[in-house]
């Protein structure tokens, strides 16, 4: 199976900061077809994960632009540019290049 | 509006079976490209993903579970189901259903459902 490591695994940001979660795969996330199958969700606190990028860099339907995806092949990165109270929750990549479907760890962010 | 709702029967004792459901509106499982999926995640701990199905009735599996999961679907009430075998006190979690399109994946998920394995 395709493992996903995720770093940090928690992050302590302020209002207002930008940061960066990377997600890091053991292949290649590219496939055949041409297409790169790196997914990013959000789970806030008591709720379901949501997605906010999918195709590595694509922001998901009423995603704020202050949330960007980035990378290829084994290194992705999700960029937060200016953290805001409503972003703390659990980040976590996903890919479906390669079966079995498998997610990172998690990326806690905390809001100081 | 797409929405998913999970179902399940919340409590159940090791080896019996647990079987889930997922009722969904906004969509059709009769739509060329359409699935659900479902993933787990235990209290404090990651997502995991157990299963698919698709509109033609192609089913998938996550290998870890090996044979203990049935996906299926009833398309005219707009429901899939997912049954696990022989359960322990591992299976205990949350589960979720998420639709996928083709190979657009998991843009909708339900509440989930609490599930816990018990004697």
């Amino acid at each position: 199976d395709v493992v996903l490591t995720q770093t940090p695994s928690i992050l302590s940001a302020t209002i207002g900061q930008s940061v960066s979660i990377s997600c890091r795969s053991s292949q290649s996330l590219l496939d055949s077809d041409g297409n790169t199958y790196l997914y990013w969700f959000l789970q806030r606190p008591g709720q379901s994960p949501q997605r906010l990028i999918y195709l590595v860099s694509n922001l998901g339907s009423g995603v704020p632009n202050r949330f960007s995806g980035s990378g290829s092949g084994t290194d992705f990165t999700l960029k937060i540019s200016g953290v805001e109270a409503e972003d703390l929750g659990v980040y976590y990549c996903m890919q479906a290049t390669h079966a079995p479907l498998t997610f990172g760890s998690g990326t806690k962010l905390e809001i100081k | 509006q797409v929405t998913l709702k999970e179902s399940g029967p919340g409590i159940l004792q090791p080896s019996q079976t647990l079987s889930l459901t997922c009722t969904f509106s906004g969509f059709s499982l009769s739509t060329y490209g359409m699935g659900v999926g479902w993933i787990r995640q235990p209290s404090g701990k990651g997502l995991e993903w157990l299963a698919n199905i698709w509109w033609d009735d192609d089913k998938y599996y996550n290998p870890s579970l090996k044979n203990r999961l049935t996906i299926s679907k009833d398309t005219s009430n707009n429901q899939a189901f997912l049954k696990i075998t022989n359960v322990d006190t591992a299976d205990t979690a949350t589960y979720y259903c998420a639709r996928s399109y083709r190979r657009d994946w998991f843009a909708y998920w339900g509440q989930g459902t609490l599930v816990t394995v018990s004697s």
